[in-house]
């Protein structure tokens, strides 16, 4: 099976919040990453977090670790229609990728 | 900054000729590339770094005759499907890191090949 595992669909209501999950399994990983592809395009990297960290908010973003569980998520507040796309988190050094998080937002 | 161009965005091509795709660091320099094929509904595969000045390492399954990596600068790398067949047909993506291994890939915007 893959290393890094996420659930392959969220739906939710424009405006509410987003939160899609993320478990790895390296413990040395040293950076986790979130990365967004919109349809017919490449992978815009979001955010990253060092593992040592435990939470980074960036604007509407807010990246949660938990290192003992290696589970990682991401908070998207506010959602919009824009923000409709798959989500990948992806671990270092080895960059490994999950499946990606299907994100729909209904108006 | 880092911006990672990849050309061209859509290719249709018939069976039996090869297609270039061209992945380019815009604004950095990039010693490694990397190669991927993204299936519908799918994650991401590697299929091969892309390394300056050697040759490129190739992942299990995927044949180094079939798709050609060339990168002969710090700024380009290049995948050539050769002999192209329908079951080729896929989004390829290039990605780059402008620093060291720990550090974010930025990706390309991806090529839709499709072979007839």
């Amino acid at each position: 099976g893959e290393d890094v595992e996420q659930s392959l669909f969220l739906s939710v209501r424009e405006g509410d919040s987003s939160v899609i999950n993320c478990t790895y399994t390296d413990s040395s990983s040293t950076y986790l990453y979130w990365y967004k592809q919109e349809p017919g395009a490449g992978l815009q990297l979001l955010t990253y977090i060092f593992s040592n960290m435990d939470m980074k908010q960036d604007q509407r973003l807010t990246v949660l670790l938990n290192k003992k569980d290696k589970h990682l998520s991401l908070r998207i507040a506010d959602t919009q229609t824009g923000d409709s796309a798959i989500y990948f988190c992806a671990e270092s050094p080895d960059m490994r990728f999950g499946a990606g998080t299907r994100l729909t937002v209904k108006p | 900054g880092a911006v990672v161009s990849q050309h061209p965005s859509r290719v249709i091509c018939k069976s039996g000729t090869s297609v270039k795709i061209e992945c380019r660091s815009l604004d950095f320099q990039a010693t490694t590339m990397f190669w991927y094929r993204q299936f519908p509904k799918k994650s991401l595969m590697l299929m091969a770094t892309s390394n300056e000045g050697s040759k490129a390492t190739y992942e299990q399954g995927v044949e180094k005759d079939k798709f050609l990596i060339n990168h002969a600068s710090l700024t380009l790398s290049t995948l050539t499907v050769t002999s192209a067949h329908p079951e080729d047909s896929s989004f390829y993506i290039c990605s780059a890191s402008a620093g060291p291994k720990d550090s974010p890939l930025h990706f390309g915007n991806g090529t839709r090949l499709t072979v007839t």
